[in-house]
């Protein structure tokens, strides 16, 4: 069972440039959530996929957007960079199933300097 | 507006003695509760869950309780060892949120031998 891996692993980018992070779900899962670890915080949700389709989404403006593709793939983008943006960003897939435990890769560290 | 609260952000206890690690909630709709550690340079693992219609469950040296009167939960883990030495994090779910996670603040566990 091939687990939630993410490229890059690091990532330096400039304020005012885009970004997109890249993540392969657990074999299995149909549901992948991204969220934000700032340094010293909890994982913030950004939204969720399924279907391809978002369907839920947390307290984070449009120029954070994402994609799934068929094959339950998943890629973040995040255009205008900020200073705040810097943080690990954390790729989590699961079964569309109540309460099936998120299942996370060992994220993306961006630094935007 | 932090749901989610873990007060203590560091805890050293023994090896083999009893680890308390403790977990604050505001939001009452939250009725699915779970606990993950993170070790660095990787993701958060899925420990224990516990749903709000229990206040129990057990799971080898784990064990989580719920007190929903007081909005708290705990996790117990007896005895610890120095590999249980980790950023440890609550989180909190709704039934229909899906994959969205409000997660605690983290406490970070040292076990000394």
């Amino acid at each position: 069972e091939t687990g939630v891996t993410q490229s890059p692993t690091h990532l330096i980018k400039t304020r005012g440039q885009q970004v997109t992070l890249r993540c392969s779900s657990q074999s299995g899962h149909n549901t992948v959530s991204w969220y934000q670890q700032a340094l010293g915080q909890g994982p913030q949700f950004i939204f969720q996929y399924y279907r391809e389709e978002e369907n839920g989404r947390g307290n984070f403006p449009p120029r954070f957007s994402g994609l799934q593709f068929p094959n339950y793939s998943s890629e973040l983008n995040v255009n205008a960079l900020e200073l705040d943006d810097s943080a690990l960003y954390l790729c989590a897939s699961s079964y569309d199933r109540r309460n099936s435990p998120l299942h996370f890769g060992n994220g993306t560290r961006l630094t935007v300097t | 507006d932090q749901q989610v609260k873990q007060n203590s952000p560091s805890l050293s206890v023994q090896e083999g003695r009893i680890s308390i690690l403790n977990c604050d909630y505001t939001n009452s709709m939250f009725d699915y509760f779970l606990w993950y550690k993170k070790y660095p340079a990787e993701g958060p693992t899925f420990l224990i869950s516990i749903s709000s219609i229990k206040d129990k469950n057990e799971d080898g040296r784990f064990t989580v309780f719920l007190n929903k009167s007081a909005k708290h939960l705990s996790l117990h883990i007896v005895p610890s060892q120095p590999g249980d030495s980790a950023v440890y994090f609550c989180a909190a779910s709704v039934e229909t949120s899906g994959s969205r996670l409000t997660f605690g603040e983290g406490t970070q566990l040292t076990v000394n031998p």
